[in-house]
């Protein structure tokens, strides 16, 4: 099956810091990918929409500055937590629809820490 | 609005037993069903899927069958491995959409 990316699998970092985390589509182009964040134990939580060529489309309650998004290929798009907090520490998976169709891919995850 | 409700976890079961999830949707329309895995750190694969009423979707000893008139798409397993320990999470998307509406997951462990 269709393969996604993303990089890095683990990253800590300082209170105040920016942490870029990258998703890729390895063997398939993807106009769309999905940005979720999951906490322990609960279900995903779709964070916002990556759009190549334009803007990130964000779900209710997700703050844009706070989590930026780049969709800079048919083959990647990068989440970037800014100003990284404590409460900002979860497991963040992307996922990519391939080929324009209903079945998605996702990522392995990134597990962030922030101290 | 749309949405996924999964019966709740966790669930234990002992090695060969036989495995029930409850997955009841809400949905406009006639929207394609979907079953994912996800293994202890790792992100979510696809296990089955069904996209029209009365389409069996099956994968690793796994079914789950799009029942229309209930609403529903339990996932089944007549024997457990201990491999199959993981959270499940039942989803659904429209026709022609991508946006994934995902169950609340039920975490299972299965002890040999």
């Amino acid at each position: 099956g269709a393969v996604v990316s993303q990089h890095p699998s683990r990253v800590i970092c300082k209170s105040g810091t920016s942490v870029k985390i990258e998703c890729r589509s390895l063997d398939f182009q993807a106009t769309t990918m999905f940005w979720y964040r999951q906490f322990p134990k609960q279900s995903l939580m779709l964070m916002a929409t990556s759009n190549e060529g334009s803007k990130a489309t964000y779900e209710q309650g997700v703050e844009k500055d706070k989590f930026l998004i780049n969709h800079a290929s048919l083959t990647l798009s990068t989440l970037t937590v800014t100003s990284a907090h404590p409460e900002d520490s979860s497991f963040y998976i992307c996922s990519a629809p391939y080929s324009g169709k209903e079945t998605q891919y996702f990522g392995p995850g990134t597990r962030l820490l922030v101290l | 609005g749309d949405s996924v409700t999964q019966m709740e976890g966790p669930v234990t079961l002992s090695e060969e037993a036989f495995l029930t999830i409850n997955c009841t949707y809400t949905a406009t329309g006639y929207p394609s069903l979907f079953w994912y895995v996800q293994y202890p750190g790792e992100g979510l694969q696809l296990l089955l899927k069904a996209t029209k009423a009365d389409d069996k979707g099956s994968n690793k000893g796994f079914e789950a069958t799009y029942r229309k008139e209930t609403t529903s798409f339990h996932l089944e397993k007549g024997s457990v491995q201990v491999s199959d320990s993981a959270v499940y999470f039942c989803a659904l998307v429209h026709q022609g959409a991508q946006k994934l509406v995902f169950g609340q997951g039920t975490r299972l462990t299965i002890n040999p």
